[in-house]
């Protein structure tokens, strides 16, 4: 099992360009998240989905969108960057069971926007 | 008040000291209790979870967690410097899969 992949692994983008991060997971996991994590801020949480065809907002979704056509791929774009966007991009997976649930991250995706 | 809080450190420790890590939170609606552990330029990794009060050992590391006074903490016993991460803790409610996070602590051995 390779887990949580996400592709790319880094980006520069310009102001106003747009990009999708793409996000697999291959654990057969109902729950898919995406997190930016910025110096001394910790992860926030941006949106998640709970299933195929099943998005919600988190914390900080503004700039963002998300969609989740299949169980194993969750992307995430971004429409205008901003150098705010600036980030690293974590997405993550968890089996949506109450008792046991635990999150399984990727390797991230780091971002600049310049 | 943030709801979870952690010290973000840095801590700086000998080998072979023994470590505590500890994160405070007010929701007395969290049940469980996990501590990630990340790399610089890694995705974070799960270390240990709990569920309410009590300890739980896993080789060289130690999760408590007392809701009574909502306090958790991790202790790494014979640190090495493979243990220089930072570690993160994060707390959810019962049916809620949305984790709550600490800020992270970032903690060097040194040799």
């Amino acid at each position: 099992n390779a887990g949580v992949t996400q592709t790319p692994k880094f980006r520069i983008l310009k102001i106003g360009q747009s990009m999708t991060l793409q996000c697999t997971q291959d654990m057969n996991h109902n729950y898919m998240y995406w997190y930016r994590q910025d110096p001394g801020m910790g992860l926030k949480l941006i949106y998640y989905s709970v299933g195929a065809g099943i998005t919600d907002k988190g914390e900080v979704p503004n700039g963002y969108n998300v969609s989740r056509s299949t169980t194993e791929d969750f992307p995430l774009r971004l429409e205008l960057a901003a150098p705010s966007q600036t980030s690293v991009y974590f997405c993550a997976s968890s089996i949506g069971q109450a008792s046991t649930d635990t999150q399984y991250f990727g390797p991230g995706t780091r971002l600049t926007v310049l | 008040q943030k709801e979870v809080e952690q010290d973000p450190g840095p801590l700086s420790v000998p080998e072979g000291a023994i470590v505590s890590l500890n994160c405070t939170y007010s929701n007395s609606a969290f049940q469980y209790f996990m501590w990630y552990r990340q790399y610089s330029r890694k995705g974070p990794e799960l270390l240990m979870y709990t569920y309410s009060s009590g300890n739980k050992e896993d080789g060289r590391f130690t999760a408590q967690v007392d809701k009574s006074s909502k306090y958790i903490s991790l202790f790494i016993r014979d640190s090495q410097p493979s243990d220089s991460a930072t570690y993160l803790c994060a707390m959810r409610a019962g049916n809620n899969r949305k984790l709550i996070w600490g800020l992270g602590t970032s903690l060097a051995v040194n040799p």
